[in-house]
């Protein structure tokens, strides 16, 4: 199958520092990215869909302040935690969709700690 | 709003054993259903894809079928292997995926 990429696998950063997370699809074209988050033993919640070339689409809830996301070309999607705080220590798992596929791919995922 | 449930939400058996795991949504408007494996700390690796169309689909120990009109897809895991403990996920997409919170699986030697 596809692969996704994620950069990094883990990060621990100081209360209201940023993080960048990147999530790039190496060998097709990815119009559709999203950017999942994962609790302890809880199921992904998706966060927000991020379109090649516009702004992305927020989930209810899901600060856009806080969490930038630019999809700058069709194969790299960042996500950026903006002041982080230890609330937002979780698991980040980026998805690629090629518009041909229909399959999800996903990456290797960030492990955030804020300490 | 779809929800996607997955029954049971642990199971553990010993190796060799057949089994099946079972997820269900409440919306059948989907265009496809994935299977995906989630191994502690990790991302997700996709196993099976089955579009609305199919009724199921195959690889290697891996069979999962889909029944669209009732909502419902099971995972049938042949000859289980210590290997095959992981998390199993399954999603149903449309116009985002929706996941199910999993069935963590775990194969004793």
């Amino acid at each position: 199958g596809a692969v996704v990429s994620q950069h990094p696998s883990w990060v621990i950063c100081k209360s209201g520092t940023s993080v960048k997370i990147e999530c790039r699809s190496l060998d097709f074209q990815a119009t559709t990215m999203f950017w999942y988050r994962q609790f302890p033993k809880q199921s992904l919640m998706l966060m927000a869909t991020s379109n090649e070339g516009s702004k992305a689409t927020y989930e209810q809830g899901v600060e856009k302040d806080k969490f930038l996301i630019n999809h700058a070309s069709l194969t790299l999607s960042t996500l950026t935690v903006t002041s982080a705080h230890p609330e937002d220590s979780s698991f980040y798992i980026c998805s690629a969709r090629d518009i041909q596929v229909t399959e999800a791919f996903f990456g290797q995922g960030t492990r955030l700690t804020v300490v | 709003k779809q929800e996607v449930t997955q029954i049971p939400a642990a199971l553990s058996v010993p190796e060799g054993e057949n089994l099946v795991l079972n997820c269900s949504f409440t919306d059948s408007a989907i265009y496809n259903l994935q299977w995906f494996r989630q191994d502690p700390g990790k991302g997700l690796t996709s196993l099976l894809l089955i579009q609305s169309s199919q009724r199921e689909q195959t690889s290697g120990r891996l069979n999962a079928s889909l029944d669209k009109s009732s909502g419902r897809s099971t995972l049938y895991i042949a000859a289980s292997q210590p290997g095959d403990s992981a998390t199993y996920l399954c999603a149903v997409f449309l116009s985002t995926l929706t996941f199910g919170k999993g069935t963590m699986l775990l194969v004793s030697p």
